[in-house]
């Protein structure tokens, strides 16, 4: 079935950018679905920041789309976030994620924490 | 941006309690809600989709109901690997939301 990895630094400077990929295996980054990231501040609720299909369709949350670019590589058969200028209120675990009928299938989620 | 407010914020229950969360949307969202479990440390597991239908392997003691802006989630008969944090999402429109989140916790 189909499984989703994310992967990326885990430590990102104030003021730089945040950039993750998630790996998508047993299925095809090119079927009918949404490819979505979600984040988790520390002992906080779930934010969605956003999703992209495999045409290039893109939607974003506008709290954070001045920032945000979600890009799809269908060759790798990955997506990837990329979150810039970012502070503090940025560190969260970054979850990718599928959504079909909702958000059925989830990556483990990456801690990244934005410090100098 | 449509607000999702979940409520109680948390709960105590025993092993075979009758558990119910419920979700409010600021607006309309038909049936475009889904409820999601977390347990610490790990993603969100997807529960119900479409309001009230039940996501594959989820056990039949789950489930949900609701349509327009009132939505409810309920265990029927709580286990202990139901000790979690349940969140409601909309994807009626853009941006997404989530709730704000429901603890369920060991009475």
């Amino acid at each position: 079935q189909v499984q989703l990895q994310e992967s990326g630094p885990g430590l990102v400077k104030p003021s730089g950018t945040l950039s993750l990929t998630c790996a998508v295996s047993g299925g095809s980054i090119s079927s009918s679905n949404w490819w979505s990231w979600v984040r988790q501040p520390p002992g906080k609720g779930l934010e969605w920041i956003g999703e992209i299909y495999h045409s290039g369709s893109t939607n974003y949350n506008p709290s954070l789309k001045s920032r945000v670019t979600i890009s799809v590589d269908k060759s790798k058969n990955q997506f990837s976030l990329k979150l810039s200028s970012v502070t503090a209120a940025d560190t969260a675990v970054y979850y990718c994620a599928r959504r079909f009928w909702g958000i059925d299938i989830w990556g483990q989620g990456t801690m990244v924490t934005v410090s100098s | 941006a449509i607000q999702m407010t979940q409520s109680p914020s948390s709960l105590s229950a025993s092993v075979g309690d009758r558990v119910t969360i419920t979700c409010r949307a600021s607006q309309g969202i038909r049936n475009d809600l889904g409820w999601y479990q977390q347990k610490p440390g790990k993603a969100p597991k997807l529960l119900i989709y479409a309001a009230s239908s039940l996501q594959s392997g989820v056990p039949s003691r789950f489930s949900g109901s609701g349509s327009g802006t009132d939505f409810t989630l309920t265990i029927s008969s709580l286990q202990p690997e139901d000790f979690a944090t349940y969140y409601c999402l909309q994807d009626y429109n853009y941006p997404q939301t989530f709730g704000q989140g429901t603890k369920v916790e060991i009475k």
